[in-house]
């Protein structure tokens, strides 16, 4: 069945690196994208940037100078990194399949804080 | 980038009752909306997609409307595993962008 689980660091510090991956299975990545999407604590979402099942990326320009988006299709994997972090980056941060965003993972939560 | 204004932000109903909750862009989507339930501590489900297309097994009670700017999702009958919130987002254009979200509650 399709499933998709972020993992990551856990607490990070302002200033650094966030660096996430999405593993993916019951689908192939160069048949599907996979989004990135986050919510901060109690509030909404926001899509982040997605890999294209052609390896072709889009960024939400807000976060674009800060973002990077890439894959290992032979792992199953979808990376995301994100520099120069703060606390307001604090939140839950999820991978989700495709256009439709049909299946979600269970999230990853990233508390930036010194 | 495209606005979505969702409205309420939060709504409590009796169970049975059909509640509505809307969703504005700020210039036409042409249908390209999906909205997502979000039970606590879970993510987000798809529910509806290209505005009015139910997701496989979503219950029947919720289904989609509208065209243009403007779009509903309706919850017929309401249960209490309904209790969520509701979140639109458009996909019509990037970035893609997402409702302020709804909260619903059962009185």
């Amino acid at each position: 069945q399709v499933q998709l689980k972020e993992s990551g660091p856990g607490p990070v510090q302002p200033s650094e690196t966030l660096s996430l991956t999405c593993t993916v299975s019951g689908f192939s990545l160069t048949s599907y994208g996979v989004n990135w999407v986050r919510q901060p604590p109690g509030k909404g979402l926001e899509w982040m940037g997605r890999m294209r099942y052609n390896g072709d990326t889009s960024y939400n320009s807000a976060l674009k100078s800060r973002l990077s988006i890439s894959r290992d299709t032979s792992k199953n994997q979808v990376f995301l990194k994100m520099n120069s972090l703060q606390t307001d980056d604090t939140g839950t941060y999820y991978c989700t399949r495709g256009g439709s965003f049909d299946y979600w993972g269970q999230g990853v939560m990233v508390t930036v804080s010194s | 980038d495209i606005q979505m204004t969702q409205s309420p932000a939060s709504l409590s109903a009796s169970l049975g009752e059909t509640v509505t909750i809307e969703c504005r862009a700020s210039e036409d989507i042409y249908n390209g909306l999906a909205w997502y339930q979000q039970k606590p501590g879970k993510s987000p489900q798809l529910l509806i997609y290209n505005a009015n297309s139910l997701h496989t097994g979503v219950p029947s009670r919720f289904s989609g409307s509208g065209s243009g700017t403007q779009y509903s999702l309706k919850i017929n009958s309401l249960q209490s595993e309904d209790v969520a919130s509701y979140f639109c987002q458009q996909y019509y254009n990037y970035p893609l962008t997402f409702g302020s979200g709804t909260k619903l509650e059962i009185k």
